[in-house]
C-alpha cells in the first residue's frame, strides 16, 4: 500500500524559511520512473504545482517560485524535502506531496493528507 | 495556462454533467482530472485525457485532445458533489482553477 505523509511547522514567520518533509512508504524513489511532487492550495483557492523530483534526481520547479524553492530526496529514509525561502502571508496554504503515476504519464496518483502552513507574525 | 468552465455548476442527482478544460497551448493528450472533496486531498480520476484510473466508477469519462478537453459524469451521484480540477503535464505541470459541482 502506497502512503505519503507531510510534516512541517504549522506556523512560520514572514521572511523565514519553510522546510517540509514528505515521508512515504510502499514504493522506492530509487526505482526507475518514480517521482514525487509538491502541490499547495491556499484557503478557498485552486491547486498550484510547486516542484517535482525524479528517481534519477532530476528536479523541476514552478518558474514563478523557483528562486525560492529547493527539493531533494533522501532515498534511504524514504523522504522528499521541500524548502521555501522568504515566506510571506500569501504562502499560507495546505501543502501536499504526491507520487507520480509510473509510466508515460505525469499525473499524480497518490496524495498525502496535506499539512496546513500559516505565515503570520 | 488551463481554463475550466464553468467555475460553478449546479446540478441534481442523476444529471449528466460536463466540465470543459481549455489549454492555452497544445498539450496533446497529457491531461488529468482530479476530484477534491472539502477538507480532503485531490483524487486522480482520469489521466492521458481519457484513461480511467483504477477504482474510479465508470460514470466518469474524459475526452478531447490538443487544447480542448471534457470531463463527463453520466449520472451524478451524491458523492460526486465536489470540486474538479484539470491538470496538464505536457510542459511542466499546471492545474486549472477548478469547477465546483454543487447541489441545485
Amino acid at each position: 500500500q502506497v502512503t505519503l505523509r507531510e510534516s512541517g511547522p504549522a506556523l512560520v514567520r514572514p521572511r523565514q524559511t519553510l522546510t517540509l518533509t514528505c515521508t512515504f512508504s510502499g514504493f522506492s524513489l530509487s526505482t526507475s520512473g518514480v517521482y514525487v511532487t509538491w502541490v499547495r492550495q491556499p484557503p478557498g483557492e485552486a491547486l498550484e504545482w510547486l516542484s517535482l523530483i525524479y528517481w534519477d534526481d532530476k528536479k523541476y520547479y514552478n518558474t514563478s517560485l523557483e528562486t525560492r524553492l529547493t527539493i531533494f530526496k533522501d532515498t534511504s529514509r524514504n523522504q522528499v524535502v521541500l524548502t521555501m525561502t522568504n515566506m510571506d502571508p500569501v504562502d499560507t496554504a495546505t501543502y501536499y506531496c504526491a507520487r507520480g503515476k509510473v509510466g508515460p504519464s505525469g499525473a499524480f496518483d497518490t496524495w498525502g493528507q496535506g499539512t496546513v502552513v500559516t505565515v503570520s507574525s | 495556462q488551463m481554463t475550466q468552465s464553468p467555475s460553478t455548476l449546479s446540478a441534481s442527482v442523476g444529471d449528466r454533467v460536463t466540465i470543459t478544460c481549455r489549454a492555452s497551448q497544445n498539450v496533446v493528450n497529457w491531461l488529468a482530472w482530479y476530484q477534491q472533496r472539502p477538507g480532503k486531498a485531490p483524487k486522480l480520476l482520469i489521466y492521458q485525457a481519457s484513461i480511467l484510473e483504477t477504482g474510479v466508477p465508470s460514470r466518469f469519462s474524459g475526452g478531447g485532445s490538443g487544447t480542448s478537453f471534457t470531463l463527463t459524469i453520466s449520472s451524478l451521484q451524491p458523492e460526486d458533489f465536489a470540486t474538479y480540477y484539470c491538470q496538464q503535464y505536457n510542459s511542466f505541470w499546471t492545474f486549472g482553477q477548478g469547477t465546483k459541482v454543487e447541489v441545485k
